[in-house]
């Protein structure tokens, strides 16, 4: 596959529980991006990578997010004690480079139902 | 406030017919305006990118403006066929610097098109 893939797909978790979502890039793609889509709404930015490092952590809306790229290329996203609200679509995007005019490609999204 | 605004927010044509979509604006310093289409349950795949002196640009039988004195983009499709019907998203990229904190979405139209 030449694409972004992320799993799992689908992902149903308890309230208060601690939820893991992994985004492999496509090969050799240095940035990478999160982002949320609530339904019917854009995509919302959470955070890029710069190979292994955040370079831009702005969009995570509060400290129970967070997210890694250790060897610069599959990243998780983490998400500590989950909340309804965090309910949405989180989609991951990959590019060659930062800025400009480089393409986005995206993942297919995990969707994170928390009850 | 950095803004992207669409309209309509859901629109259904007959197949065969052409539509306009529109999007504007109020980012600024402007960097480039993105088109995505995202059908349903799949992450977005990019349809055009147009930077500050590039006011039009065409992808098959999408074809894209840019107004960057008003601050509006178009999408414009052509012949319309049933795998149009999707939602598309007008992504605006604010220059400051290469983050990508910045990229501002719109909330999409989602067009139908019925045979």
């Amino acid at each position: 596959g030449a694409g972004v893939s992320q799993t799992p797909s689908n992902k149903v978790t308890e309230k208060g529980k601690y939820v893991e979502l992994r985004c492999d890039p496509i090969s050799g793609h240095t940035a990478l991006y999160w982002y949320r889509q609530s339904l019917g709404q854009g995509p919302e930015f959470l955070i890029y990578f710069q190979g292994t490092g955040a370079a831009d952590d702005s969009g995570l809306p509060n400290d129970r997010f967070f997210a890694v790229r250790p060897e610069g290329s599959v990243s998780t996203l983490k998400i500590q004690r989950t909340e309804r609200g965090d309910s949405a679509v989180y989609l991951c995007a990959s590019s060659t480079q930062v800025g400009g005019s480089d393409t986005q490609y995206f993942g297919p999204g995990t969707r994170l139902t928390v009850l | 406030k950095n803004q992207v605004e669409q309209s309509p927010q859901s629109l259904i044509i007959l197949e065969g017919k052409n539509c306009t979509l529109q999007c504007n604006y109020t980012v600024s310093p402007f960097s480039n305006l993105r088109w995505y289409k995202q059908d349903t349950g799949r992450g977005p795949v990019s349809l055009t990118i147009m930077t500050f002196s590039e006011n039009t640009k065409s992808n098959g039988r999408y074809t894209a403006t840019l107004d960057a004195d008003t601050k509006q983009s178009s999408l414009h499709i052509t012949a319309s066929q049933l795998s149009d019907s999707a939602s598309y998203i007008c992504v605006v990229s604010a220059h400051y610097g290469g983050s990508q904190g910045n990229l501002i979405f719109g909330k999409g139209t989602k067009l139908s098109v019925k045979p």
